[in-house]
C-alpha cells in the first residue's frame, strides 16, 4: 500500500511570497489532515478534511492560509503571504474512517518550509 | 487552558533497560489516547492506541498505560534497543469531529 504522498519535500522562500504544498493521501481514506510542525514542537492541526468538506479549521490563520481538496482525493494547502513564523515542517495525514473508533493518522514526510 | 505536557528533555537509557515516557493532560476529557514515533526528518508513525476505557495495551515491547483519574499516560519500551531511539509523541483524541491535539514529543536516546 502506497503511503502518503508530499511534495515539495523543502522550500525555501522570501517573506511576503507565496507557496503551495500539495498532499495525495492513501487511497480510500476519507479524512485528510494538514499539521503544521515547529522545530522542537509536536504537530498543530491547521485542517482537517472529511471527504470534500472542512470538519475543522479553527486553527488555520485564515488570512494567510488556504486549503482544498479536490474531489476528495488530493489537497493543496497555500500560504499567501508568508510570514518569517511561518517555518515549520507541514504534515499531511490521512485516515481511513471519520471520526470513529480507531483514528490512528498515517502521515507523509512533510515539506519543509524556510521563509527567509 | 488544555495542555498536554510530555518530558520536554531527552531520556537517555541504557540498551536493554525499559524505558518509560510520560504524558499528562490537562483539561481534556480523551476518548482515545494515541502514541506516535517520529524520527528525524519524518512524519511520525502510530504506535498504539488506548480507549479511555483500557488500563493498558500491549504490542510486542511496548506497552501502554491510561489512567483518566490521574489524566497520564504511561508509555513503555522493555528490552529497549538503540533502533528504539526517536521523538515520541502522545496525542489525545476527544471523539467525534474533535481534533486531535499532540504533545510536544520526548526524545529517547538508547544508549548501546
Amino acid at each position: 500500500e502506497a503511503g502518503v504522498a508530499q511534495s515539495p519535500r523543502y522550500k525555501i522562500i522570501e517573506k511576503r511570497q507565496s507557496v503551495a504544498f500539495w498532499c495525495n493521501p492513501i487511497s480510500g481514506h476519507a479524512t485528510l489532515y494538514w499539521y503544521q510542525q515547529i522545530l522542537g514542537q509536536g504537530p498543530k492541526l491547521l485542517i482537517q478534511f472529511q471527504n470534500n468538506g472542512v470538519v475543522d479549521d479553527s486553527q488555520l490563520p485564515k488570512d494567510r492560509f488556504s486549503a482544498e481538496r479536490l474531489k476528495g482525493v488530493d489537497s493543496t494547502l497555500k500560504i499567501q503571504p508568508a510570514k518569517l513564523e511561518d517555518s515549520a515542517v507541514y504534515l499531511c495525514a490521512s485516515s481511513p474512517l471519520g471520526r470513529t473508533a480507531n483514528t490512528e493518522a498515517f502521515f507523509g514526510q512533510g515539506t519543509r518550509l524556510t521563509v527567509v | 487552558s488544555q495542555k498536554i505536557e510530555q518530558n520536554s528533555e531527552a531520556l537517555n537509557i541504557q540498551e536493554g533497560k525499559t524505558a518509560t515516557l510520560t504524558c499528562n493532560y490537562t483539561n481534556y476529557s480523551p476518548a482515545y489516547l494515541q502514541w506516535y514515533r517520529q524520527d528525524p526528518g519524518r512524519g511520525p508513525v502510530f504506535l498504539l492506541l488506548i480507549r479511555e476505557n483500557e488500563k493498558e495495551k500491549r504490542k510486542e515491547r511496548l506497552k501502554v498505560t491510561f489512567d483518566t483519574t490521574l489524566k497520564q499516560s504511561l508509555f513503555h519500551i522493555t528490552a529497549s534497543q538503540p533502533a528504539d531511539s526517536a521523538t515520541y509523541l502522545c496525542a489525545i483524541d476527544s471523539g467525534g469531529y474533535q481534533k486531535v491535539t499532540f504533545g510536544t514529543g520526548t526524545k529517547l536516546q538508547v544508549i548501546p
